[in-house]
């Protein structure tokens, strides 16, 4: 079966360290997205991606990074500079614009 | 500015009940509308789409909603809820000709025996 597949499903994170949380898809979709969710406020666009080898910033890119070097991969890595990164991390992909949009199960990341 | 508003954050029903969850948004320009669940510990699963065509549109597990331009609210009802509806349930919508979902802040609907 085509899907999403996000790793690892619990993180934790040490004070200054950098993570990186996996996102495959074999949908064969172009489009690619990575969001935050915390409780009460719904879910956040961090980055996406429409193409490989291009990606462009959401509305909280700040203290996050991307690369897209296939079409069925799209890590995320959590920098140091972001100061609260505990929350749930959602992966999504689709097809063309306008189209929903299929999510993974996501990754939750806590601080140590 | 576009925004996506669920008014109510927890919505209690008993089983069998009927439930509408409700959703308005803001926007200019045409907008496609969507309900994803969501389980705990889990992503979202789409529940139905609104893309064009006949406003009452009808999705899994015996949800519609009904898109009302005019009020620019896309309700969310289900005629009987069961216990295993419980769950978080996002309202979206996408701007016509882009790729931006646009969440609202979700309703959590607790289904009681």
């Amino acid at each position: 079966d085509g899907g999403i597949t996000q790793s690892p499903k619990y993180l934790f994170r040490k004070e200054g360290q950098n993570v990186t949380l996996s996102c495959e898809q074999n949908l064969n979709h172009d489009a690619m997205y990575w969001y935050r969710q915390d409780p009460g406020q719904g879910l956040r666009l961090i980055y996406y991606s429409q193409i490989v080898n291009d990606f462009q910033k959401g509305d909280i890119a700040e203290g996050y990074s991307v690369s897209r070097e296939k079409k069925e991969s799209f890590p995320l890595t959590v920098t140091s500079a972001q100061k609260n990164p505990t929350a749930f991390y959602l992966c999504a992909s689709s097809s063309v614009p306008g189209q929903p949009q299929h999510f993974g199960d996501g990754t939750r990341l806590s601080i140590l | 500015a576009q925004s996506v508003t669920q008014l109510d954050s927890q919505v209690p029903v008993f089983e069998e009940a009927p439930v509408e969850l409700r959703c308005n948004y803001s926007s200019s320009v045409s907008v496609y509308l969507f309900w994803y669940v969501q389980y705990p510990n889990q992503g979202l699963q789409l529940l139905l789409k609104y893309l064009s065509g006949s406003t009452l549109v009808k999705g899994i597990n015996g949800f519609e909603a009904e898109f009302n331009k005019s009020q620019t609210s896309f309700h969310l009802r289900k005629p009987s809820v069961h216990i295993s509806d419980t769950a978080e349930y996002f309202c979206a919508v996408i701007l016509y000709n882009t790729d931006k979902l646009i969440f609202g802040t979700g309703t959590r609907l607790q289904v009681f025996p």
